[in-house]
Parts: C-alpha cells; sequence; structure tokens
C-alpha cells in the first residue's frame, strides 16, 4: 500500500549548518515521484523539490538537494547552509504514476532554525 | 493569477449543520484533491479527481462527499458536520500524471473549519 513516513517530528538546527530531513516511503507501483514542500507560518504550501522513480540522479534546486537512495525506499531533503527563514513545515509527498494517481502526505517535519 | 481559490477562508457550524466547501481553479488542470490537515496529522487526503466526472476516495473519505461536473470546480460537502471535522481544508490542483506527473501541486489558501 501507499505509505509515506517522516519520523522527526521536530528539529532545531544552528544557522548555517546543512540539515536533513528524513522521507522513507513504500510502494509497489514502479512508476512514482517524490516530492517535497515547505508550510512557513503563514500557511501556504510552497514547492520545493521533486524527484522521479526513473531519474538518474538525485534532484538539486539550489540550497535543496534529495537525496534518493531508491533501494531503501527513501527520498531524504538536504538543505544547506540554513538560515532564519528556513524555519517552518516541511512535508513530504508521493504520487503513484500507473495506479490510481494518488498524492499522499507524510505527517511533516517541523524545523526550527536557532541564530 | 487565480490559481485555485477557495471559499469561504474561515466558517463556523454547529454539529449537523452541512455546507459546501468551494474550490475552483483557471489553469485548466484535471487533476483536483482535498486535504485536511489537522496538528501532528500532516496532510490526509479526503478526496480526489482526475477530470471531470470521475472522483475517488482518498485516506480519510467518510463525511464527505465530492463531485466533479466540470473541469475548474470540485467543492467538497460536509452532510452532517461532526466536531471531528473540525481541520484546515486545502484544496489542490495539477496536471495528470500522464500530462505531468512531475509537476507540483498547486494549494488554495486553505479553509479554517470550525465545528461546535
Amino acid at each position: 500500500a501507499q505509505k509515506i513516513t517522516q519520523t522527526q517530528p521536530g528539529m532545531f538546527v544552528q544557522e548555517k549548518e546543512a540539515v536533513t530531513l528524513d522521507c522513507t516511503y513504500d510502494t509497489s507501483d514502479p512508476s512514482y515521484g517524490l516530492f517535497w514542500y515547505k508550510q512557513p507560518s503563514s500557511g501556504e504550501m510552497i514547492f520545493l523539490i521533486y524527484q522521479g522513480s526513473y531519474d538518474q540522479q538525485n534532484a538539486t534546486e539550489g540550497r535543496y538537494s534529495l537525496n534518493f537512495q531508491k533501494a531503501r525506499k527513501s527520498a531524504n531533503l538536504v538543505i544547506s547552509a540554513s538560515q532564519l527563514g528556513d524555519s517552518a513545515m516541511y512535508f513530504c509527498a508521493m504520487r503513484e504514476g500507473q495506479r490510481d494517481d494518488k498524492i499522499i502526505f507524510g505527517k511533516g517535519t517541523r524545523l526550527h532554525i536557532l541564530p | 493569477n487565480a490559481g485555485v481559490t477557495q471559499t469561504p477562508k474561515f466558517q463556523v457550524l454547529k454539529t449537523g449543520q452541512s455546507m459546501t466547501l468551494q474550490c475552483a481553479q483557471d489553469m485548466n488542470h484535471e487533476y483536483m484533491s482535498w486535504y485536511r490537515q489537522d496538528p501532528g496529522m500532516g496532510l490526509r487526503l479526503i478526496h480526489y479527481s482526475v477530470g471531470a466526472g470521475i472522483t475517488d476516495q482518498g485516506e480519510v473519505p467518510n463525511g464527505y462527499n465530492v463531485s466533479r461536473s466540470t473541469t475548474e470546480d470540485f467543492p467538497l460537502r460536509l452532510l452532517s458536520a461532526a466536531p471531528s471535522q473540525t481541520s484546515v481544508y486545502f484544496c489542490a490542483s495539477s496536471y495528470r500524471w500522464g500530462q505531468g506527473g512531475n509537476q507540483p501541486q498547486h494549494f488554495g489558501d486553505g479553509t479554517r473549519l470550525s465545528i461546535l
């Protein structure tokens, strides 16, 4: 069954340090995509990065990169050189392609960047 | 650029009342979905639709109905509101997997719903 797990409810990180947010998933669909979104305290959902199941390279977008380990079914988000503005809720999401095109989210990780 | 428009932004209901949360998008997205967000639970999928006339259940569909008569609109109906349905509701739209599955969902601003 389609499942997304984020095991870190909250994290505290010093400004300018790198941070890794964990995401594991489960699916029997060979075609799927993984997304990361950021939700600041204002509530809007901001798309950060995408990784497809057939992508050979790990996705990168500016300070964001995705550590995709397909065999381990993990898709961890790495934020380099963290900033105070990175303090937010972060969600991992998965979309199955061949089955029913359902998009589900993990429970999220609340990241606090300390000055 | 309207994107995804949700109305209302806030609503207070009494137990047993019914209401419809409206969602409209102007991006010609075939895929639309409804989520509820509760503290510690993330976003949970209520219902979704891959096109006009097609709807399907998500993770937590009980107590909610949807219909999709047009590409643009995807209303969510609470048939008999219960306190457990107090939540923030998000509507989202995107391309279908086969048309752009790597594209992110566009989210509305959310509806904060309280059931007394």
